[in-house]
């Protein structure tokens, strides 16, 4: 396994246009997270999945922010009619339940550029 | 509500130690963690302390929990210069789901 993996690394939109990136977890990890991270700043949770079910959605996303896990294995992060706000590091990180000691393993992240 | 705070910049000469500092609100935390960021890449778990310990120790790093204050360290020992990076404090409450992270704090090392 080779850790999380994220895609596109980089993505640069038009203001406007939709974007989608994908996730893929590590095998046996069950959860599935989304956080963003803008510059100079930590990262803030987004979604949250157990295997396919989406558990938990921050304030932070709005109707233009859609996340599948439709198989409970990888999962696509949807943003709608983009504005320069949504700019950012989008980054995915997977968990074991019952593990969590073992924290969460990131992802190398997508950074988004709205132009 | 949950709330974790840093300071923004650490500046050590290499094989110093470094001491990076966390605050956090949330009582019922039970988990918390030490991540670390390089530039362009994910964040890397470093370590983490239960909230029924106070010190752990793990190699050439050292956290030390006062619970009463709300208070987290990290004491990186003989810092290198691959030790620069941005460090996130990050608690873990409530049934594991989320984890809520700092704003980090740059570490510099100068050779």
């Amino acid at each position: 396994d080779t850790g999380v993996s994220q895609d596109p690394r980089h993505k640069i939109t038009k203001r406007g246009q939709n974007v989608t990136f994908r996730c893929d977890p590590i095998s046996e990890h069950n959860r599935l997270y989304w956080y963003r991270q803008t510059l100079g700043q930590g990262p803030e949770f987004l979604t949250y999945f157990q295997n396919e079910a989406q558990l938990e959605k921050s304030r932070l996303l709005s109707d233009r922010f859609s996340a599948e896990r439709p198989k409970g294995s990888f999962s696509t992060l949807e943003i709608q009619r983009t504005e320069q706000g949504d700019s950012a590091m989008y980054l995915c990180a997977s968990s074991l339940q019952g593990q969590p000691g073992y924290g969460y393993t990131f992802g190398s992240g997508t950074r988004l550029t709205v132009v | 509500g949950e709330d974790v705070e840093q300071s923004l910049f650490l500046s050590v000469r290499e094989g110093d130690s470094s001491v990076i500092n966390c605050t956090y609100t949330d009582s019922s935390s039970t988990y918390l963690y030490w991540y670390k960021q390089e530039p362009g890449a994910g964040l890397q778990l470093l370590t983490y302390i239960f909230s029924n310990m106070d010190m752990k120790q793990d190699q050439r790093l050292t956290v030390l929990l006062n619970k009463k204050d709300k208070h987290l360290s990290l004491r990186i020992a003989d810092t290198q210069t691959g030790d620069s990076a941005i460090y996130f404090c990050a608690e873990n409450s409530g049934g594991y789901q989320k984890v809520t992270f700092g704003t980090g704090t740059k570490l510099q090392v100068i050779p």
